[in-house]
């Protein structure tokens, strides 16, 4: 299967920092990536679509300018948690899709996920 | 709005024995279904998923899912577990291009 490859695996930064997430496709090209926050011992909440060269598209309660989003180009999207706190201090994760696999609802593959902690 | 449910948070059993996982789902027309499972600290593996077709889909790692239109469910089905099987397990369905996520169900696996 496709593979997606998520870097880093694990950040610590300081509070009022920012720090960013890559998110690339390694074997394909993704148009749209997604990012996920996952609480521990909670499930992956969406936060964001990413398209490419363009906005991406904030799911309600999500913070735009917390929580930037950038996909410049077909196999790479970047999350930036900017002024990071405590409270931000979860794990990311994203996904993309391979368009060239037919309809919209085709399977997502996941990166591994990013463990970001705040201190 | 489509969602997915997973009626248990923990499930435990012997290993060897038999697991099934429930899901249910609300959406008016036929989903777009999977499973993934978590370990610890890693990422998503896709288990299996149903888009149309047979309503009882084989995944890797011995597990199987049947759809059930009547019941809106996808439970997860393994007839024997390992104690490898120990993780978190996600059902999720499509909704646009988007995947959303039950809340899971944590499996512990019993010597």
């Amino acid at each position: 299967g496709a593979v997606v490859s998520q870097h880093p695996s694990w950040v610590i930064c300081k509070s009022g920092t920012s720090v960013k997430i890559e998110c690339r496709s390694l074997d394909f090209q993704a148009t749209t990536m997604f990012w996920y926050r996952q609480f521990p011992k909670q499930s992956l909440m969406l936060m964001a679509t990413s398209n490419e060269g363009s906005k991406a598209t904030y799911e309600q309660g999500v913070e735009k300018d917390k929580f930037l989003i950038n996909h410049a180009s077909l196999t790479l999207s970047t999350l930036t948690v900017t002024s990071a706190h405590p409270e931000d201090s979860s794990f990311y994760i994203c996904s993309a899709r391979d368009p060239l696999q037919g309809h919209m609802n085709t399977e997502a593959f996941f990166g591994q996920g990013t463990r970001l902690t705040v201190v | 709005a489509q969602s997915v449910t997973q009626p248990d948070i923990h499930i435990t059993v012997s290993e060897g024995a038999s697991l099934e996982l429930r899901c249910n789902y609300s959406y008016g027309a036929t989903p777009y279904l999977f499973w993934y499972v978590q370990s610890p600290g890693q990422g998503l593996q896709l288990l299996l998923k149903y888009f149309s077709g047979d309503t009882l889909v084989q995944g890797i790692k011995g597990f199987e899912a049947e759809f059930k239109r009547s019941q809106s469910s996808f439970n997860l089905r393994k007839p024997s577990v390992h104690w490898s099987d120990a993780a978190e397990y996600f059902c999720a369905v499509g909704r646009g291009d988007k995947i959303i996520f039950g809340k899971g169900t944590r499996l512990h696996i019993l010597p």
